[in-house]
């Protein structure tokens, strides 16, 4: 595809409920990241997935953050027991490879979560 | 470990001036250093990178970021402010420790005044 992308662009939740992010990478990209920004603060990492090697999960804030990625295509992303300060716009960036800083990350526009 | 610390939340400047925005960095490794680019409603967009090559880095739209080691700064500057630069700005820095992650700073919010 043309960029990575991401669904659904925005989601609002009730306290409690269970939520999934979808995110497209681009064709190619074996290196694929989730990132939560909070209003009004930078990129927080939460995990990280290269190739098929086992993900780097030690951003994700809590066990309600789980993620999963099917080979080098889609990943998502599964808040269980939503809360409100899960409130943020959740980012995906892909990648050519994690093995290197030299590759640059592709960021997807997002999707805001809000929990009510 | 790894850090950013970008040094203004907000920075105003009046069209046709210089842009100055500070940012310094923290990492045990050689780093890799990046400024991105934050406009309303619109995803990030990576302005340059610096990836241990020369240490004088120029990107898009005029900006270019100078990578000090002694200072352990990498402050991204423009001669000339434009009104279309006015968005957040975050310094980023990656090395091998977080998988090439990229760890964001808070951000640096550009107001151009006419």
């Amino acid at each position: 595809g043309a960029g990575v992308s991401q669904s659904p662009s925005n989601k609002v939740t009730e306290k409690g409920k269970d939520v999934e992010l979808r995110c497209d990478p681009i064709s190619g990209h074996t290196a694929l990241y989730w990132y939560r920004q909070r209003l009004g603060q930078g990129l927080e990492f939460l995990i990280y997935f290269q190739g098929n090697s086992a993900p780097d999960k030690s951003g994700l804030p809590s066990d309600r953050f789980s993620a999963e990625r099917t080979g080098e295509s889609v990943s998502t992303l599964t808040i269980q027991r939503t809360q409100q300060e899960d409130s943020a716009v959740y980012l995906c960036a892909s990648s050519f490879s994690g093995t290197s800083g030299i590759h640059e990350q592709f960021f997807g526009p997002g999707t805001r979560l809000t929990v009510l | 470990a790894q850090s950013v610390t970008q040094l203004d939340s907000h920075v105003s400047v009046s069209e046709g001036t210089p842009v100055l925005l500070r940012c310094n960095y923290s990492s045990s490794y050689s780093p890799s250093l990046f400024w991105y680019v934050q406009h309303p409603n619109k995803g990030l967009q990576l302005l340059l990178k610096y990836t241990s090559a020369a240490t004088l880095v120029k990107g898009i739209n005029g900006f270019e970021a100078e990578f000090k080691k002694s200072e352990t700064s990498f402050h991204l500057t423009k001669p000339s402010a434009h009104m279309s630069d006015a968005a957040e700005y975050f310094c980023v820095v990656s090395d091998p420790s977080s998988g090439y992650a990229l760890n964001f700073g808070k951000g640096t919010s550009l107001l151009v005044t006419p």
